[in-house]
């Protein structure tokens, strides 16, 4: 099956630095790419729509200017959290769509991030 | 706005029970409904996906309903093994938005040997 990846898998930052999370569809091209938030013992939450070549779209109360989104190939999808701090310290999960496959979506495995 | 809950939070059984997982959801409107499972610290699988139009999906040890009109999906779990043991999600997406998924609180899952 298609296969997801992300970089790193776990990063640990200081208050107040930008942290790169990177999302990669390994076999396949992906147009659309999802970025979640997971919190410990909580559901997948929705925080934006990555579209290769146009401006990302971000579900309400999600602030564009603090998860910096770009998705400039369709194999690479990368989140920037910008000046981060503890409150941003989650489980972040991507996942992108098969093309022509509109009902699939792959998961990647996940970046761990925490900021001291 | 469309809300997903799983019940139970937590379940904890011994090997070789039948188990029922259990989703609602509250706006009926549905484009599909999927059941994904996730290891401790790790990424989703999906597990089955049922069509709006569909009743039910197998696979292998595995059975998921879905009843639109109640808001309600099942996943059946037949003899339990301890690599059962993982939390299981299910999310919907709903009939409207490009492939948005909204996602259930999860069920924890421990099967001891």
């Amino acid at each position: 099956g298609a296969v997801v990846s992300q970089h790193p898998s776990r990063v640990i930052c200081k208050s107040g630095t930008s942290v790169k999370i990177e999302c990669r569809s390994l076999d396949f091209q992906a147009t659309t790419m999802f970025w979640y938030r997971q919190f410990p013992k909580q559901s997948l939450m929705l925080m934006a729509t990555s579209n290769e070549g146009s401006k990302a779209t971000y579900e309400q109360g999600v602030e564009k200017d603090k998860f910096l989104i770009n998705h400039a190939s369709l194999t690479l999808s990368t989140l920037t959290v910008t000046s981060a701090h503890p409150e941003d310290s989650s489980f972040y999960i991507c996942s992108a769509r098969v093309e022509g496959a509109a009902d699939t979506q792959y998961f990647g495995p996940g970046t761990r991030l925490t900021v001291l | 706005k469309q809300e997903v809950t799983q019940i139970p939070a937590a379940l904890s059984v011994p090997e070789g029970e039948n188990l029922v997982l259990n989703c609602s959801f509250t706006d009926s409107a549905i484009y599909n409904l999927q059941w994904f499972r996730q290891d401790p610290g790790k990424g989703l699988t999906s597990l089955l996906l049922i069509q709006s139009s569909q009743r039910e999906q197998t696979s292998g040890r595995l059975n998921a309903s879905l009843d639109k009109s109640s808001g309600r999906s099942t996943l059946y779990i037949a003899a339990s093994q301890p690599g059962d043991s993982a939390t299981y999600l299910c999310a919907v997406r709903p009939h409207t938005g490009f492939q948005k998924l909204v996602f259930g609180t999860g069920t924890r899952l421990l099967v001891s040997p």
